[in-house]
């Protein structure tokens, strides 16, 4: 079955470390995105990438980094510039960035110790 | 930028009864709609979506319609179900450009 998979389901990050988010893709899709889900305010855009190589900052972008080294895959790390990182962090594609349904993985909690 | 607002943030309904959340957008440019499910725990999953050049579109008990004067789009969801229970996200999208989500409806459905 092709999907995205997102790892680990859950993390725990100390205080001033950096941590990454793992999202990996079957489903041949050039364009992938990075979301920060918090209650009551539905799904925020953290990162974007068209094609492999490029990639473009959202609308909350300030403590995080990715790269996009191959097509399937797309990890977004949470560095310790990133005051407020406890959220569920949701990883989508789809097929060229136009409009077409994005397909979702089932995200990563990630928590502050 | 683009600017979606969703009502209402919470509903509860009798099974049986029929569903309606609605959703408002303010760029006119904007084409594409889609509505998302989320289960607990999981990533949304588009349940239906609706273009600009379309005024209504049914899938069996799940139907959205779209005024693009108003700028506004609906969500009906009729003889509901206890699985219909979740969160609904609506999103507004044109061209290239971002999807801009909603920020969420939570669906109870009262057996």
């Amino acid at each position: 079955d092709g999907g995205i998979t997102q790892s680990p389901k859950y993390l725990f990050r100390k205080e001033g470390q950096n941590v990454t988010l793992s999202c990996e893709q079957n489903l041949n899709h050039d364009a992938m995105y990075w979301y920060r889900q918090d209650p009551g305010q539905g799904l925020r855009l953290i990162y974007y990438s068209q094609i492999v190589n490029d990639f473009q900052k959202g609308d909350i972008a300030e403590g995080y980094s990715v790269s996009r080294e191959k097509k399937e895959s797309f990890p977004l790390t949470v560095t310790s510039a990133q005051k407020n990182p406890t959220a569920f962090y949701l990883c989508a594609s789809n097929r060229d960035h136009s409009n077409q349904p994005q397909h979702f993985g089932d995200g990563t909690r990630l928590s502050i110790l | 930028g683009e600017n979606v607002e969703q009502h209402p943030s919470t509903l509860s309904v009798q099974e049986g009864d029929s569903a309606v959340i609605k959703c408002t957008y303010s760029d006119s440019a904007s084409n594409y709609f889609p509505w998302y499910k989320q289960e607990l725990g999981k990533g949304p999953q588009l349940i239906i979506d609706i273009r600009s050049n379309v005024g209504e579109k049914k899938d069996q008990r799940i139907a959205v319609t779209l005024n693009k004067t108003a700028k506004h789009f609906s969500l009906h969801i009729t003889e509901t179900q206890p699985e219909d229970s979740a969160v609904y996200f609506c999103a507004a999208s044109g061209g290239y450009q971002k999807v801009t989500f909603g920020t969420g409806t939570k669906l109870q459905v009262i057996p």
